[in-house]
């Protein structure tokens, strides 16, 4: 059975940092693309960071280019986001989602995701 | 960038009523578009990719349809499992989803 079981939210200060966790199992994690979706308290979903199999290749959502870092261990089967320079609008709960191997795509940063953690939350504030 | 449009942005429909969610971008996307449930408190999960095909294990009154800048999302038979927020996202470019449509039970 596919998991995603993300850690590492909180309560943090705006400027702060904070590093996320997700821990996969039930699949060959080094075969798949991943991403981080976050979505703050009653608003939609936003895409924040995709990191492809082999960490070749990066992209991120223009609100948090320059501040977060998305990595992989692969070994580890361990998916994370490092968060640095926090502000209040990047309260939210951040999932870890799995590129669908299945679904067409016209970009390489977006694709479709089958799967999703259960989320963690992140919280900027004084 | 791409936008995503969703219409309405709330319904609230009978068990039994067939309901559709429009979609729509602001160019062109193919058929690079994908349908999302997401029920109160979960995450979001996949039911259709592609505009049109049903994902794994997604029962069959849900269905996708449309290409170019227009989609829709149908429930044949509404039912009180279906209660939730439901998101398109384009699969065409970054930025890919809606603001979602919020289906209740009347």
């Amino acid at each position: 059975e596919v998991q995603l079981v993300e850690s590492g939210g909180g309560l943090v200060k705006p400027g702060g940092s904070l590093r996320l966790s997700c821990a996969a199992s039930g699949f060959t994690f080094s075969n798949y693309s991943m991403n981080w979706v976050r979505q703050a308290p009653g608003k939609g979903l936003e895409w924040v960071s995709f990191i492809s199999d082999s960490s070749g290749y990066i992209y991120y959502a223009a609100s948090v280019k320059g501040r977060f870092t998305i990595s992989r261990d692969n070994a580890m089967n361990s998916l994370y986001l490092q968060m640095n320079s926090l502000r209040a609008e990047d309260s939210a709960v951040y999932y870890c989602a799995r590129d669908s191997p299945y679904c067409s795509s016209a970009s390489r940063s977006t694709t479709c995701y089958d799967y999703w953690g259960q989320g963690t939350l992140v919280t900027v504030s004084s | 960038d791409i936008q995503m449009t969703q219409s309405p942005s709330s319904l609230s429909a009978s068990v039994g009523d067939r309901i559709t969610i429009t979609c729509r971008a602001s160019q062109s996307i193919s058929r690079y578009l994908n349908w999302y449930q997401q029920k109160p408190g979960r995450a979001p999960r996949l039911l259709i990719y592609d505009a049109s095909s049903l994902q794994s294990g997604v029962p069959s009154r849900f269905s996708g349809s449309g290409s170019g800048t227009d989609f829709t999302l149908t429930i044949s038979s509404l039912q009180p499992e279906d209660v939730a927020t439901y998101y398109c996202q384009q699969s065409y470019s970054s930025r890919p989803f809606g603001q979602g449509t919020k289906v209740e039970i009347k």
